[in-house]
């Protein structure tokens, strides 16, 4: 089955700068990626999501990109806010008999220091 | 509201009682989840509904856990002989099938945190 590797676990960046989180996944099948973001005792809520007919999406402040061929994805969050602080969580599905769940990574504790 | 609503939103049990944790998704929608959370951790998959059936178990981890969702509405998540591994927050997200019948977004429930003493 599928299984969705996040890096780091924890990133703190000082306010208006960068941060970048970045997933590997093992099912070359999956075709869809969601990014989430969880803030504490909140439920998750999507952020942004791409489908792997296209290699990079933005909305905003936010993007993200994919590589297929390394079975790689990334969120970028620029201009990082204090509001940006939250838990940060990929995910990857689509593959086969597992096309309809979805296969989270462990989370990226995202701090932005003002 | 509009959103996908989960009960009781805390639990304590004892070490060999039986609870269960429900959920309604949000209307029209079809697909649901439940996914298990532990501090600190990922979301991690446990079954998954297209309307009253259930299309894939594989993520439950053992047979004291058991979920239905008898009319393809509320679904309810049953825990049997509970033990203190069991202590998480039970997340339910419901979703939309889009037409090429691919995972849409989920939208989550606040979740169940069940803590086993």
């Amino acid at each position: 089955g599928e299984n969705v590797e996040q890096h780091p676990s924890t990133l703190s960046v000082q306010e208006g700068d960068s941060a970048v989180i970045k997933c590997t996944y093992s099912d070359s099948a999956s075709n869809y990626f969601p990014w989430y973001k969880q803030e504490l005792g909140k439920r998750p809520q999507l952020i942004i999501d791409i489908r792997s007919n296209v290699g990079e999406k933005k909305d905003q402040r936010i993007a993200v990109t994919l590589n297929k061929t390394a079975k790689h994805f990334s969120l970028h969050i620029t201009e990082t806010q204090p509001e940006d602080s939250a838990v940060y969580f990929c995910a990857a599905s689509g593959g086969g008999q597992g096309a309809q769940k979805l296969v989270f990574g462990q989370g990226t504790r995202l701090t932005i220091n003002p | 509201g509009a959103g996908v609503s989960q009960s009781p939103r805390y639990k304590v049990a004892k070490r060999g009682q039986d609870v269960a944790l429900r959920c309604d998704p949000i209307s029209g929608h079809v697909s649901l989840f439940w996914y298990q959370q532990a501090l600190g951790q990922g979301p991690e998959f446990l079954t998954y509904f297209q309307n009253e059936a259930q299309l894939d178990k594989s993520g439950l981890p053992s047979d004291r856990f058991f979920a239905e969702r008898p009319e393809g509405s509320v679904s309810t998540l049953k825990i049997q002989r509970t033990q203190q591994e069991d202590s998480a927050v039970y997340l339910c997200a419901s979703s939309l099938v889009n037409l090429a019948g691919n995972t849409g977004e989920l939208f989550f429930g606040e979740g169940s945190r069940l803590t086993v003493l």
